[in-house]
């Protein structure tokens, strides 16, 4: 089936720091890339989709300078945490499909990102 | 706008009883999708089911069964048998027509105790 690998698993880091979260689709090409954050004992809320070759949509609420995310290749999205402070310390999961609306959405094992 | 509430927060069982976790959802799609995904402990999502609004069927896979009612909004999930490794946050979701935006629901942590 299809895998969606995201690295780290794990990351620590000091304030103002930049932080950088890999998600890569490893048997299909992921047209659209979905970002996911998760605070302890909460659910999941949606941050950004993006698409293959184009600008990410973000959420209301998520600062786009902050959260730069970037989907070049159709195999690979990533997430950069930009000048990280400790507020966003959280977990992040990544998630991708394929072209097709409404398949099945696979998800990375994600990140959990402690910034000090 | 699209909606999934779980109003169990949290649910204690102990080993082999059976457990339905409830889902409720809202969407002004006439074509949806329901999922319910499994987080365990590690924190990756694992997929559990997807079922589009036009199935009504109910699903069996072994130990665990879904109840999809179109008439009342619900998608409840069922786990007979329940067995601590059955511990998880276990989640509900819907995706509307434009298949762009993954709702999810607040989570249901289950603890399965010995």
């Amino acid at each position: 089936g299809a895998v969606v690998s995201q690295h780290p698993s794990r990351v620590i880091c000091k304030s103002g720091t930049s932080v950088k979260i890999e998600c890569r689709s490893l048997d299909f090409q992921a047209t659209t890339m979905f970002w996911y954050r998760q605070f302890p004992k909460q659910s999941l809320m949606l941050m950004a989709t993006s698409n293959e070759g184009s600008k990410a949509t973000y959420e209301q609420g998520v600062e786009k300078d902050k959260f730069l995310i970037n989907h070049a290749s159709l195999t690979l999205s990533t997430l950069t945490v930009t000048s990280a402070h400790p507020e966003d310390s959280s977990f992040y999961i990544c998630s991708a499909r394929t072209h097709r609306a409404n398949e099945k959405l696979f998800f990375g094992s994600g990140t959990q990102l402690s910034v000090l | 706008a699209q909606k999934v509430t779980q109003a169990q927060t949290e649910i204690s069982v102990v080993e082999k009883e059976d457990v339905t976790l409830d889902c409720v959802y809202e969407t002004r799609d006439t074509t949806y999708y329901l999922f319910w995904y499994k987080q365990p402990p590690s924190g990756e999502l694992v997929f559990l089911i997807r079922r589009n609004s036009f199935d009504e069927q109910n699903e069996i896979s072994g130990r665990y069964s879904w109840n999809f009612q179109k008439s009342t909004s619900s998608f409840n999930f069922t786990i007979t048998a329940s067995q601590v490794v059955d511990s998880a946050v276990y989640f509900c979701a819907l995706i509307g027509d434009a298949g762009n935006m993954l709702t999810f629901g607040g989570g249901t942590r289950l603890m399965v105790k010995p």
